[in-house]
C-alpha cells in the first residue's frame, strides 16, 4: 500500500518571501501520480500542482514548483513571492495511474500562515 | 459551470442513529469519491463509484458506509449506526473519469456524533 508522509505539521512565511513544504511517500509502482492540494479555512480543497512520475521535468505553475526527487520518493512544493491568500492547509496526494484503483492517498497536511 | 457542491454542511447526529450525506457531482463526471478528513490523520478515502455502479469500500472495515448513485451526478453516503468516531468531515470529489486524474472537491460535511 501506498503511504504519504508530511512530517512538518505547521510552517510560516514572511509575505514575499519563499517557502518550501515537504513531502516524501513510498510506493512499489513506477508509474504514479503527485499532487499538492491546497485547502483554505473555507474547507473547499482545490489543486495546486500535479506531477506525473515519468516526467523528469519538475512541474511549474506560475509562483508555485515542485522538486520531484523519483529516487528519494520525495515531492516538495516551493511557493516563491507568498502571499497572504496562500494561507491554509497543504496536502500532498498519491495517485496509482487512472484506471487502475485512481484514489487518491493524502499525507496528514501542513498548515502554511503568510504573515503580513 | 458550478462546482461539487455538498449538504448539509454541518450535521449533528444522537449516536447510534443513522445519517445521510449527499453529494452534487460536477455535470458530466463520472466517477465520484468519498473521503473522511480528521484532524491530524489526514483523509482517507471511503468508497468511489464509477457511473451508477459502487466500485470500492476500502479504507473502512465497516459494512456500517455505504454510498448510493440515486442519479448520475448525485451520490448520497450513508452511515449506520453512528459512532463517536465518525465525527469527521466528510469530503466528496468527482473527476471525468477513472482515466482523469484531476478529482474536485466539494466544501466537505462536518458530521458530530454526540
Amino acid at each position: 500500500a501506498q503511504t504519504v508522509t508530511q512530517s512538518q505539521p505547521e510552517m510560516s512565511v514572511q509575505e514575499a518571501e519563499t517557502v518550501t513544504l515537504s513531502c516524501t511517500y513510498d510506493t512499489s509502482e513506477n508509474n504514479y501520480y503527485l499532487f499538492w492540494y491546497k485547502q483554505p479555512p473555507s474547507r473547499q480543497m482545490i489543486l495546486v500542482i500535479r506531477q506525473e512520475a515519468y516526467k523528469q521535468q519538475n512541474a511549474t505553475e506560475n509562483r508555485f514548483s515542485v522538486n520531484f526527487q523519483k529516487a528519494a520518493k520525495s515531492f516538495s512544493l516551493k511557493i516563491s513571492d507568498s502571499q497572504l491568500g496562500d494561507t491554509a492547509m497543504y496536502f500532498c496526494a498519491f495517485m496509482n495511474p487512472p484506471g487502475a484503483n485512481s484514489k487518491l492517498t493524502f499525507g496528514k497536511g501542513i498548515t502554511l500562515s503568510v504573515r503580513p | 459551470g458550478a462546482g461539487v457542491s455538498q449538504s448539509p454542511r454541518y450535521k449533528v447526529a444522537k449516536r447510534g442513529r443513522d445519517v445521510a450525506l449527499r453529494c452534487d457531482s460536477i455535470s458530466g463526471h463520472v466517477t465520484l469519491y468519498w473521503y473522511r478528513q480528521t484532524l491530524g490523520q489526514g483523509s482517507e478515502v471511503l468508497t468511489y463509484s464509477q457511473s451508477d455502479a459502487q466500485r470500492d469500500k476500502s479504507g473502512r472495515p465497516s459494512g456500517r458506509f455505504s454510498a448510493e448513485r440515486p442519479e448520475r451526478s448525485v451520490s448520497t453516503l450513508k452511515i449506520q449506526r453512528t459512532e463517536q468516531g465518525d465525527s469527521a468531515v466528510y469530503l466528496c470529489a468527482s473527476s471525468l473519469g477513472l482515466a482523469e486524474n484531476e478529482q474536485f472537491f466539494g466544501p466537505g460535511t462536518r458530521l458530530t456524533v454526540l
